[in-house]
């Protein structure tokens, strides 16, 4: 069964402080992996997508990993601002039709001033 | 460019009524189209989608259903609609590539 498991649930961090969110999976076949950033009552925005063959995608202070070998990937943000207060959520797609896509539960970000 | 509009944005509605939501895409012809919910602090969970006007796959048996009765619109809708039906729908169309965008939700409240 296809599956993406997320840690921590949710973390609070200080402006200007860094952190780090996990993603483990267990799509297959793994097709790409993205990272979407979900405000609270909105849809979920993009911020990175990255293929098999790429092990890091940067989007500002947002920096994505990628390890395939052990179905593992990670967002660090970089110097966090109260805007980054959201939830992340790590999204596996497999290589079938209609571009289905396994959620992982999402980790809930807030950033204390 | 594209975008995607869901309609309405909040919804208040007592068990047993009937349910309409609307997705519609603007900008791009024969888009995969994706139904997702959301309920209150947990992942999404892909409800319906589809790759074709009149083609809709369903991944989780409910009493939700849903139709594609033009290229770039897409509702979700339900006779009968339950307590544990309440949540935040997503709706959210795809390109012929990989990636998917999503609109900005519809809050459902069932009383």
């Amino acid at each position: 069964k296809n599956q993406v498991e997320q840690s921590p649930q949710s973390l609070i961090i200080l402006e200007g402080k860094n952190c780090t969110l996990q993603c483990n999976y267990t799509v297959s076949p793994f097709s790409n992996l993205r990272w979407y950033k979900q405000d609270t009552g909105r849809g979920p925005v993009s911020l990175t997508i990255m293929t098999f063959s790429e092990n890091t995608k940067s989007n500002g202070r947002y920096t994505a990993t990628l390890d395939a070998d052990t179905k593992q990937s990670s967002l660090h943000i970089t110097a966090s601002q109260l805007s980054d207060s959201a939830s992340y959520i790590c999204v596996v797609s497999a290589t079938a039709a209609g571009n289905k896509l396994t959620f992982g539960g999402g980790t809930r970000v807030l950033v204390k001033p | 460019s594209q975008t995607i509009h869901q309609w309405p944005a909040t919804l208040v509605q007592p068990v047993g009524s009937p349910l309409s939501l609307e997705c519609t895409v603007e900008g791009t012809s024969n888009p995969n189209l994706y139904w997702y919910r959301q309920a209150a602090g947990r992942g999404l969970q892909l409800l319906f989608y589809s790759v074709g006007i009149g083609q809709i796959s369903s991944e989780v048996p409910q009493n939700l259903s849903a139709s594609r009765p033009q290229d770039r619109q897409f509702i979700l809708s339900s006779k009968k609609l339950l307590l544990s039906d309440s949540g935040f729908y997503l709706c959210a169309w795809s390109p012929t590539s990989y990636e998917q965008y999503f609109g900005p939700g519809t809050r459902l409240t069932v009383t």
